[in-house]
């Protein structure tokens, strides 16, 4: 069965280091990767996607097919970048989105 | 423009009993998902409606139940509640038919407690 993984339930960085949220994947073709977030008393929404191959508020995620991953990456750390993340994944032959438990970013001053 | 709104914001039921959950997509949207995320987890897939027809389902058993109007909104409805049932009930639309390549709009959820 299709799944996502994210092993750290919580992540403390502090302000100004680099932040790597990781997320593994198992899935036999080729997936559909997101990363979604939610910060304190907002919605959940779209950071970004892997095909996109786009950089939001400073994030990158690079598609590792070997080793089945897809970690959201930020050199520098801010103090808003704080919230819950969550890794998704989409399977081509449908259109169901599989997220992993989440990773809760904590920024420290 | 407006966003995603769903109805009520808290529910309590009791085992055994049917609840009903609604949701408005944003405006321009024909497709809306339903997830359940229980407390500590993701969000997990029930269903999703395109153009009034389900057309994605996930691992939920029959009990779980939907509709899409004509002006796209849409309901879950959930008869013989269980008190595992309990969790936050999201809605997200998109335009297109598919949540995997169109951006997903999420509603702020409707608390479902039952007891």
């Amino acid at each position: 069965a299709q799944r996502v993984t994210q092993p750290e339930k919580l992540l403390s960085v502090f302000k100004g280091a680099p932040v790597e949220l990781k997320c593994n994947y198992s899935y036999s073709g080729s997936p559909e990767l997101f990363w979604y977030v939610q910060y304190s008393r907002q919605r959940l929404q779209l950071l970004l996607r892997h095909i996109s191959r786009e950089s939001i508020k400073g994030f990158t995620a690079d598609l590792n097919k070997g080793e089945t991953s897809f970690h959201l990456k930020k050199p520098f750390a801010q103090e808003e970048d704080s919230a819950m993340y969550y890794c998704a994944l989409s399977r081509n032959r449908d259109d169901k989105i599989i997220f992993g438990k989440g990773t809760r970013l904590h920024i420290l001053p | 423009e407006t966003g995603v709104t769903q109805s009520p914001t808290h529910l309590i039921k009791t085992r055994g009993q049917q609840v009903t959950l609604r949701c408005s997509s944003q405006s321009g949207h024909n497709t809306v998902s339903w997830y359940q995320q229980a407390l500590g987890q993701g969000p997990q897939f029930i269903f999703q409606y395109y153009r009034e027809e389900e057309n994605g389902r996930g691992n939920f058993p029959p009990r779980f139940s939907g509709l899409q109007f004509p002006n796209y909104s849409s309901e879950l409805n959930v008869n013989a509640l269980e008190l595992d049932d309990s969790a936050l009930y999201l809605c997200a639309s998109c335009w297109g038919g598919r949540a995997s390549t169109d951006t997903q709009y999420f509603g702020p959820g409707t608390r479902l407690t039952v007891l």
